[in-house]
């Protein structure tokens, strides 16, 4: 099945600054998410972006299919973006693999 | 309803007892999935229904694991005769009739086995 590996595991940041979270696939996948899992558990759907490139506000995301990796962008980053951003492939009808996580902390 | 609902969302119990729990998808997903996430770790696919089709339970870990879906509607995880590995928290998500459509996920049920 699709394997799915996100860099960096951890990442402290200072408030204000900015990052890039990276998931890599093993294989093509038509279904990619990302998600950012907040302090109480909570699984939050960022984007849904198997392709291309969007932006939500401070976040914005970039799937480049043909070389199986995505970018998750966090801009000026604040303490409430703190939680576990996970990534999320899935090809055909199967069901979503998920990454191991990055595990993001801003201190203010 | 507004969005993915699971119950109870918190769940202690001895090893060796059975344990139910619930999860409530948006109204109109065709599509339901369990996932178990132990601490500190990604989440791991366990089972996924779709429509009235047989489900895929080729994640269930063993066979103390079980799940029923009655139609579009409500969906039950049962684990028979917890083990203490079996803590972790249970999350359900929903989704419409494509398969590329957005998952959306539930709050989760904490288990935890004594």
């Amino acid at each position: 099945g699709i394997q799915v590996e996100q860099s960096p595991p951890d990442l402290i940041l200072q408030e204000g600054a900015n990052s890039t979270l990276r998931c890599n696939f093993s294989d093509s996948v038509n279904n990619l998410q990302w998600f950012h899992q907040n302090p109480w558990g909570q699984l939050i759907n960022l984007f849904y972006i198997p392709s291309g490139t969007k932006q939500n506000g401070r976040l914005s995301a970039t799937t480049v299919a043909t070389e199986r990796y995505s970018l998750l962008y966090i801009s000026s980053s604040q303490t409430t973006d703190s939680g576990v951003y996970f990534c999320a492939g899935a090809s055909g009808n199967t069901p979503l693999v998920f990454g191991k996580g990055t595990r993001l902390s801003v201190i203010a | 309803g507004a969005g993915v609902s699971q119950s109870p969302s918190n769940k202690v119990t001895e090893k060796g007892k059975d344990v139910e729990l619930r999860c409530d998808p948006i109204s109109g997903h065709t599509a339901l999935y369990w996932y178990r996430q132990r601490l500190g770790q990604g989440l791991e696919f366990l089972i996924y229904f779709q429509g009235n089709s047989a489900p895929d339970k080729s994640g269930l870990p063993s066979d103390r694991f079980s799940a029923e879906r009655t139609g579009e509607s409500v969906s039950t995880l049962t684990i028979q005769r917890t083990q203490q590995e079996d803590s972790a928290v249970y999350l359900c998500a929903s989704r419409g009739l494509v398969s590329t459509d957005t998952q959306y996920f539930g709050p989760g049920t904490r288990l935890t086995v004594l």
